[in-house]
């Protein structure tokens, strides 16, 4: 299986830092990699897939990046909604694997 | 507009099967695999497995393997994920999402089962 980690897994910021996130795979996935953020109780919410897609409705602070082995999330001016935990996976080979998740909370 | 609808929360037995639905609409039902996801309480994600609706076609992570079951009927739109010899530790919050060109588009609201004696 393919592992997936991230880092960090958690950070406090404040209301209109830049985040960066880095998810890391232990083999290459091309650009098979999605991100997903989600608040508690509620389901996933999808962000990016192909690595740096957005998807429809997702503002663009939101950016991601990489290929291969080594990718990024990062938001542009954090906001208060932005506050939660940011997931990423990887679609490129079975058995889809998740990231343990990057916790966001307000410093 | 595309929508997943899960059926609700289910509190089960140790050993005993639980049966989750997510209905489709909105789109066409067979075009695209339905996965399934899970979450245990405070954890992340995990994938399961996916199904083609209408199809044969169906894949499982080796964790689930054999204890899992996804099938699908067409005439409702509807695909059902079945986990069999339920342990307290299947506890979770079970997610349908929708996969495709452009994965994960659509998600359930998600169904919370229990095991609990």
């Amino acid at each position: 299986d393919i592992q997936m980690t991230q880092s960090p897994s958690s950070l406090s910021a404040s209301v209109g830092d830049r985040v960066t996130i880095t998810c890391r795979a232990s083999q290459g996935i091309s650009n098979y990699l999605a991100w997903f953020q989600q608040k508690p109780g509620k389901a996933p919410k999808s962000l990016i897939y192909g690595a740096s897609r957005l998807h429809s409705g997702v503002p663009s602070k939101f950016s991601g990046s990489g290929s291969g082995t080594d990718f990024t999330l990062t938001i542009s001016s954090l906001q208060p909604e932005d506050f939660a935990t940011y997931y990423c996976q990887q679609y490129n080979s079975f058995p889809f694997t998740f990231g343990p998740g990057t916790i966001v909370d307000i410093k | 507009q595309v929508q997943l609808v899960q059926s609700g929360a289910e509190v089960k037995e140790p050993g005993a099967s639980v049966k989750v639905s997510c209905k489709a609409s909105g789109y066409t039902f067979t075009s695209n695999y339905i996965h399934w996801m899970r979450q245990a309480p405070g954890q992340g994600l995990e994938w399961m497995g996916r199904i083609i609706p209408g199809g044969a076609d169906t894949n499982y992570a080796q964790k689930f393997q054999g204890r899992v079951t996804l099938t699908s009927d067409t005439s409702t739109s509807t695909v059902y994920m079945e986990v069999s010899s339920l342990r307290s530790d299947d506890t979770a919050v079970f997610y349908c999402t929708r996969g495709g060109i452009v994965p994960w588009v659509s998600w359930g609201q998600g169904t919370l089962v229990t095991v609990s004696s």
